[in-house]
């Protein structure tokens, strides 16, 4: 079965430090991953994928993530964070066997301070 | 282009009470989904659709029934609420066909069993 781990419930960091979230998975084959970022009382809005290729992939508002097969992570990061970051930030992998279905980490609520 | 909208967006049912979920989207996605958002929890699979009049089982399909007589519409429904269907549902949709690709999400509608 396909499934992703996030094992911190919040992550807080300070305004203009480096930011990560992690995210581990586990696949049998090739995974498809991604990421989403939730603000209040939204839905949830897609930040960036990996597919194959480079294992470092650039996403929207300046976050990235690193493929790491050794270690099955993906790691979301971004250099310098932003009081706007805040929000909370969901892992997700595609049912490799199924692919209508995506399999959604707990989610990890990024609190960014001033 | 308004995307995937949600109705309603918030509703208090009593325990035994009926209700249907509305999700349109107007992207001319093949694929629907219904999640349910819990504390926690991340988001779960109810049920998805890969094509109008054709419905499926996702991981927690207990208790909900779904239609997709429309290629634009997908609904979710309760015959008989429970205070465990207390929740936030997301509605979600995506192009087939295309292995890797992102889900659009609708805002929400929470959802409050007494």
């Amino acid at each position: 079965a396909q499934s992703v781990a996030q094992p911190e419930d919040q992550v807080n960091v300070a305004e203009g430090n480096p930011l990560t979230v992690k995210c581990t998975y586990s696949v049998s084959g090739n995974p498809y991953l991604f990421w989403y970022v939730q603000y209040p009382n939204r839905g949830l809005q897609f930040l960036l994928k990996y597919i194959t290729g480079d294992n470092l992939v650039k996403g929207s508002y300046g976050f990235e993530a690193e493929f790491n097969k050794s270690q099955t992570s993906f790691h979301l990061k971004k250099p310098s964070a932003l009081v706007s970051d805040s929000a909370l930030y969901f892992c997700a992998v595609r049912d490799l066997y199924n692919f209508n279905k995506f399999y959604f980490g707990s989610g990890t609520k990024l609190n960014v301070k001033p | 282009n308004a995307g995937v909208t949600q109705t309603p967006k918030f509703r208090v049912l009593k325990t035994g009470q009926s209700m249907t979920l509305l999700c349109a989207q107007d992207m001319n996605h093949e694929y629907m989904y219904w999640y349910r958002q819990d504390p926690g929890m991340g988001l779960r699979l109810i049920h998805y659709s890969v094509g109008e009049g054709t419905t499926a089982k996702g991981e927690v399909p207990d208790g909900y029934n779904v239609s997709r007589l429309k290629k634009q519409n997908f609904l979710l429904g309760l015959e008989s609420a429970a205070p465990s269907q207390t929740s936030v549902y997301f509605c979600a949709s995506s192009l087939a066909g295309v292995i890797a690709e992102t889900q659009y999400f609708g805002p929400g509608t929470r959802l409050l069993v007494l």
